[in-house]
């Protein structure tokens, strides 16, 4: 069963723009999120990460990222997209039961002027 | 140091050819991870590494064989590799290799199999 998923394959913003980037997951306890970013050609770079506590939670580059048990959701968030923002970004869960990290199929985002 | 650092950059090899890709760490972390990642696809975990030793194998045919030489080190030895076995490989590490561990990532090794 799929652990995480992105719903969005692509995504495209204007400058300046908000971004909202959706991920869900199931898992029946509070699972461990990641975010990462990946430029092209490059490794990926962790965003922000959410383990307890404030379900808000601020990351690099003034992304953000909210936790909705409710609805089994981790949603990325920045208020005004820069160009540079461009890349694939992947949401990821760790389970910690077991040895289990999955990550999502990821949304590719293009920013145009 | 919270970097990782992947070498070479880039390689093309043959398929009768024998390579490997290295990969280090100074973070202090005990735990290290080979990935692949095909294009427009997310990393797919090849190896774990924890305290050194191989913990996870995911069914990785053998022309692919990690090496752990010491807890900042790993290395991916490449032998008689398919045309589909080109991709990005990524190294990462973590503290300890739980599933719940924050992994850092190194920027890759483009291999492409002639």
């Amino acid at each position: 069963a799929q652990s995480v998923t992105q719903p969005d394959i692509h995504i495209t913003v204007s400058e300046g723009a908000s971004l909202e980037l959706r991920c869900n997951y199931s898992y029946g306890a509070t699972p461990y999120l990641f975010w990462y970013v990946q430029s092209p050609g490059q490794g990926l770079q962790l965003l922000l990460k959410y383990f307890s506590g404030d379900t808000l939670v601020q990351g690099i580059k003034g992304f953000e990222a909210e936790f909705k048990r409710s609805q089994s959701s981790f949603n990325l968030r920045k208020p005004s997209v820069h160009w540079s923002d461009a890349a694939e970004y992947f949401c990821a869960v760790g389970k910690n039961t077991g040895n289990q990290f999955y990550f999502g199929t990821g949304t590719s985002l293009t920013v145009i002027p | 140091d919270t970097e990782v650092t992947q070498t070479p950059k880039h390689l093309v090899m043959g398929m009768t050819n024998k390579k490997s890709l290295k990969c280090e760490q100074h973070m202090g972390h005990r735990a290290m991870y080979w990935y692949k990642q095909k294009a427009k696809k997310p990393p797919e975990l090849m190896f774990v590494y924890s305290y050194e030793k191989l913990s996870i194998n995911e069914s990785v045919p053998s022309r692919f064989s990690p090496e752990c030489p010491n807890s900042s080190l790993l290395n991916l030895h490449l032998h008689a590799l398919q045309p589909e076995d080109s991709a990005l490989y990524l190294c990462a590490s973590s503290w300890r290799g739980g599933s719940t561990d924050t992994q850092y990532f190194g920027p890759g090794t483009r291999l492409t199999v002639l």
